[in-house]
């Protein structure tokens, strides 16, 4: 069975500061892997999502992460945060076979202070 | 497209209690997920539906918990009798396909429900 784990619960960094969100993940098999964020009061909205190819995928808001097999990890980043990417962050994993059954993580709350 | 709507946004019961969240999918969704998000945790999926059918419900606590998917469209999710621990935030979800990888899942803003 797959599962992820969220390395960092809350992170707190300035305004306009880089950011890298950390995620690994444990399966037996191949997977698909996801970030999706959390706004206060609203759904999940998926940011970016890796499924072949380039290990290096880019997402809306000008996230973007890298898939690492070896290390198997798929950490989220971002050269500039605002204010307004404050939210929590959620990875994802799906074992291909597994149909669309999705693994979250314990999530990440990023704070972005002025 | 309108998005995945669920009602209702807050409800309050007393333990023991029976509860029921609704949830319409996007037009055209075959796919529809019922999640369980308690407070810290990650969402934890309790049932997949592909059209009218059960696709995994085997993380369902099914002695209390139950949902119907009935014409393939809207869903519900019943609760009865209710316990403190079922406290959380109730998401719904859907997608285009049955794999819901190259159609993202959509979620819906969610119910959340205190036992008290």
């Amino acid at each position: 069975a797959q599962s992820v784990t969220q390395l960092d619960s809350q992170v707190p960094v300035f305004e306009e500061a880089p950011v890298e969100l950390r995620c690994n993940y444990s399966s037996s098999v191949s997977v698909y892997l996801f970030w999706y964020v959390q706004y206060p009061n609203q759904g999940l909205q998926l940011l970016l999502k890796y499924l072949s190819g380039s290990t290096l995928v880019k997402g809306i808001n000008g996230f973007e992460a890298e898939f690492n097999k070896s290390q198997t990890s798929f950490h989220l980043r971002k050269p500039s945060v605002h204010i307004s990417d404050t939210a929590e962050y959620f990875c994802a994993v799906s074992e291909i076979d597994s149909g669309s059954r999705l693994t979250f993580g314990e999530g990440t709350q990023l704070t972005v202070n002025p | 497209e309108a998005g995945v709507a669920q009602s209702p946004r807050y409800k309050i019961i007393e333990k023991r209690q029976s509860v029921a969240f609704w949830c319409n999918p996007i037009s055209g969704h075959a796919t529809l997920y019922w999640y369980q998000q308690i407070l810290g945790q990650g969402p934890k999926l309790l049932i997949q539906f592909q059209n009218n059918g059960v696709v995994d419900d085997s993380q369902l606590p099914k002695d209390r918990f139950s949902a119907e998917r009935l014409k393939g469209v809207d869903s519900t999710l019943k609760i009865q009798p209710a316990k403190l621990e079922d406290s959380a935030v109730y998401l719904c979800a859907s997608s285009l396909d049955g794999t819901g990888f190259f159609s993202p899942l959509h979620f819906g803003n969610g119910t959340r429900l205190t036992v008290t």
